[in-house]
């Protein structure tokens, strides 16, 4: 079945660097955008970063712009996040999740298939 | 950035109420709008998408409409699972800003 499954949160302290996973399976994961989701405890979502299908584009929310970095490997069917100088408000609970429609479609559409997330904990 | 303000924040009704819940885009966003319902300690699921296009499997008592920079999510005949909480979402540019949320509660 399609499924998305994060790994690699933790504890980390401010200023240190940490990468995200997420594996895809059930699906053509090379034929489409993905994107990161975040949502801090008792807080609502936060759009962080969508990845082209191809690679060859990226976009970042304004509050991780410079310090997160989205890649992906479509031989492996894995998608990451790649997060440095971390603050104590990167503390949340990190999704990655897949738009509805394929290529560059996939930029308008809503997001349908979504992982479990990943507790990523920013503290001294 | 496009700013999404979702109203009200918290809501209380009773089974089989109807509700609707408004999104405003700071710029018109066309029809790039989607609805998430999202229950405590689990993923987000997309219900509505490009506005009004229903999900598969997500029941017909919930419906999208609007264009531009209004948008309402209306869920007729609320049924116990409906109790959670609601975000907007526009896709029209980036960043992919979502609204703040609106959570709905068993009155």
């Amino acid at each position: 079945q399609v499924q998305l499954v994060e790994s690699g949160g933790g504890v980390v302290q401010p200023g240190r660097s940490l990468r995200l996973s997420c594996a895809a399976s059930g699906f053509t994961f090379s034929s489409y955008a993905m994107h990161w989701v975040r949502q801090a405890p008792g807080k609502g979502l936060e759009w962080v970063a969508v990845i082209s299908f191809d690679e060859t584009n990226d976009y970042y929310a304004d509050s991780v712009q410079g310090r997160f970095t989205i890649s992906r490997d479509n031989s492996e069917n894995t998608l990451f996040l790649h997060m440095n100088s971390l603050r104590a408000e990167d503390t949340a609970v990190y999704y990655c999740a897949r738009p509805s429609a394929t290529g560059t479609s996939g930029y308008y559409s809503g997001l349908d298939v979504w992982g479990q997330g990943t507790t990523v904990t920013v503290s001294s | 950035d496009i700013q999404m303000t979702q109203s009200p924040s918290s809501l209380s009704a009773s089974v089989g109420d109807s509700v609707t819940i408004t999104c405003r885009a700071s710029e018109t966003i066309s029809s790039y709008l989607n609805w998430y319902q999202q229950k405590p300690g689990k993923a987000p699921k997309l219900l509505i998408q490009n506005g009004f296009s229903l999900q598969g499997g997500v029941p017909s008592r919930f419906s999208g409409s609007g264009f531009g920079t209004h948008f309402t999510l209306t869920i007729t005949s609320l049924q116990p699972e409906d109790f959670a909480t609601y975000y907007c979402q526009q896709t029209y540019s980036t960043p992919r800003t979502f609204g703040q949320g609106t959570n709905l509660e068993i009155k």
